[in-house]
C-alpha cells in the first residue's frame, strides 16, 4: 500500500495569502495519478486537481498542483474566504487509491 | 451535467447487512472507473472499493475484503456496495464517485450515513 503524508496537519492563514501544501508519497508514482480534494463539513468533497497539475471544470486558477515522484504540493495563490476547508491529496496509481490524511486550512 | 447521488444509509446492528446505491445521470458509468469513499466521523476520507470500466477489475481496502462487494447494473446506471457482516468501525458517510481519466475530471455524490449500532 503507498501511503500518502501530508503536511502541515494544520495551516493558519489569512484571507489573501498564500497557501502551499505539502503531500509525500511512500513510494514514487511512475504515472500522474495523483489528485486533490477540497472538503467541507457536511458537504461532499470536490476535485480541485487531477493528474499533479490539471484543474478540474470550475476550479479557480489560483489553485494549483505540482510535483512528480514522491512529493507533490497544492498552491493556493490568494486564499478567499471559500478556501477555507480540508484538502486532501490521493494518489490512484495502485491500488488501494489511499489518500493522505489531509491538512486543515484555517483562518488566523 | 453529471450527477451521482447516493440512498440506502441508515441505523444497522453489528452484524448486519446494507446495500448502498448509487444513482447516476450525466454520463455512461461503462466508460469509467467507479469507486466508493467513505469517512468516519471525525476521521479523514478513507477509499473503501473501485470497479473499473468493464467490471473485470474490483479492488477493496483490505478491512472490508471479504465483507464488502462492489457491483453496477448498466442498464440501471447506478453502482451499488453490499455490505455485509457491518462492524461499529464501519460507521462513515458514504460517498460514490467517478474517477477522473487523463482528461476529464472525476465526480463525487453527497454521501449517505451508515450508522452501525445495537
Amino acid at each position: 500500500e503507498i501511503v500518502m503524508t501530508q503536511s502541515p496537519g494544520t495551516l493558519f492563514l489569512s484571507p489573501g495569502e498564500r497557501a502551499t501544501l505539502s503531500c509525500r508519497a511512500s513510494q514514487s508514482l511512475s504515472t500522474n495519478y495523483l489528485a486533490w480534494h477540497q472538503h467541507k463539513p457536511g458537504q461532499a468533497p470536490r476535485l480541485l486537481i487531477f493528474g499533479i497539475s490539471t484543474r478540474a471544470t470550475g476550479v479557480p486558477d489560483r489553485f494549483s498542483g505540482g510535483g512528480s515522484g514522491t512529493d507533490f504540493t497544492l498552491t493556493i495563490s490568494r486564499l478567499e474566504p471559500e478556501d477555507f476547508a480540508v484538502y486532501y491529496c490521493q494518489q490512484l496509481e495502485r491500488a488501494p487509491d489511499t489518500f493522505g490524511q489531509g491538512t486543515k486550512v484555517e483562518i488566523k | 451535467e453529471v450527477q451521482l447521488v447516493e440512498s440506502g444509509g441508515g441505523l444497522v446492528q453489528p452484524g448486519g447487512s446494507r446495500r448502498l446505491s448509487c444513482a447516476t445521470a450525466g454520463f455512461t458509468i461503462r466508460n469509467y472507473w467507479m469507486f466508493w469513499v467513505r469517512q468516519a466521523p471525525g476521521k479523514g476520507l478513507e477509499w473503501v472499493a473501485n470497479i473499473n470500466e468493464d467490471g473485470s477489475d474490483i479492488n477493496y481496502v483490505d478491512s472490508v475484503k471479504g465483507r464488502f462487494t462492489i457491483s453496477r447494473d448498466i442498464a440501471k446506471n447506478s453502482l451499488y456496495l453490499q455490505m455485509n457482516s457491518l462492524r461499529t468501525e464501519d460507521t462513515a458517510v458514504y460517498y460514490c464517485g467517478r474517477e477522473s481519466t487523463s482528461s476529464e475530471g472525476g465526480h463525487w455524490g453527497q454521501g449517505t450515513l451508515v450508522t452501525v449500532s445495537s
